[in-house]
C-alpha cells in the first residue's frame, strides 16, 4: 500500500549543489503537489501539477523547478541549493482540482539540509 | 490571498477532558475547509472535511462562516489523540490547492 513515495528521505547538500527530489504515486491521481514545511509554519505550496503535462507556481516557487514526467511522477529540482532551502519537503497527490473536496495523500517527506 | 490561522502552537489537556483546536481563516469566497493530522512517525493524513459533516475518531468541526472559523472539537480526549493538527483551506476559485495553518500540537496527558 505505497500511496505516495518520496526519495530520498534525508539529504545533506552544500550550498550551490543541485539535486532532484523524486515523487511517485500509484493511485492514478491527476493532481500532484510539492510543499515545504519550516519550523513554526504550516506547509507552503511550492509547485503543483493539476494534470499530466501542466505545472503551476505555488506560494514559494523561487529557486525550484518541477517536472511532471508522467501521470505517476512529479519531481522537484533545486538547481543551486541555498541554506534558506533547508526544510522538510512533502509531495502529495489528489484526484484533481475539480474535486477539491477530496483529500490529498501525502508522502513521508524528505528532510533536506543545506550547509 | 487566503490565510489560515491556528493561534495555539501547543494545547495540553488531560485524558477525558474536552478539546477544542481553534482555526480561523480569511477568505472572501466560499472555501472548503479541512483538518489534517500527523501522528508520531506517520504521514500527514486527512482527519475530516467540512463538506462531509462527519465525525471521525470522535472529532467534529463546524464551519462558521460568520466568524470565519472551523474549530475542531472532541468531548473526551484520549492519549492516542496526541498529534500535530493542521487546519487547511481550498478556495472556490483560482489556484485550488491547500493553504495550511501553522499547526497545533495536541498533548493528551494520562
Amino acid at each position: 500500500n505505497a500511496g505516495v513515495t518520496q526519495t530520498p528521505k534525508f539529504q545533506v547538500l552544500k550550498t550551490g549543489q543541485s539535486m532532484t527530489l523524486q515523487c511517485a504515486q500509484d493511485m492514478n491521481h491527476n493532481s500532484m503537489y510539492w510543499y515545504r514545511q519550516d519550523p513554526g509554519m504550516g506547509l507552503r505550496l511550492i509547485y503543483y501539477s493539476a494534470s499530466e503535462g501542466t505545472t503551476d507556481k505555488g506560494e514559494v516557487p523561487n529557486g525550484y523547478n518541477v517536472s511532471r514526467l508522467n501521470k505517476r511522477e512529479f519531481s522537484l529540482r533545486l538547481e543551486s541549493a541555498a541554506p534558506s532551502q533547508t526544510s522538510v519537503y512533502f509531495c502529495a497527490s489528489s484526484e484533481g482540482p475539480e474535486y477539491s473536496n477530496q483529500p490529498q495523500h501525502f508522502g513521508d517527506g524528505t528532510r533536506l539540509s543545506i550547509l | 490571498a487566503q490565510r489560515v490561522t491556528q493561534p495555539e502552537k501547543l494545547l495540553s489537556v488531560f485524558k477525558g477532558a474536552p478539546v477544542e483546536l481553534k482555526c480561523n481563516y480569511s477568505y472572501s469566497g466560499s472555501p472548503e475547509l479541512f483538518w489534517y493530522v500527523q501522528y508520531s512517525r506517520q504521514r500527514l493524513q486527512l482527519l475530516l472535511r467540512h463538506i462531509s459533516r462527519e465525525s471521525i475518531k470522535g472529532f467534529t468541526a463546524d464551519l462558521n462562516k460568520g466568524e470565519t472559523s472551523f474549530h475542531l472539537k472532541k468531548p473526551f480526549a484520549q492519549e492516542e489523540d496526541s498529534a500535530m493538527y493542521y487546519c487547511a483551506l481550498v478556495p472556490d476559485t483560482g489556484r485550488r490547492a491547500l493553504t495550511f495553518g501553522s499547526g497545533t500540537r495536541l498533548q493528551v496527558q494520562p
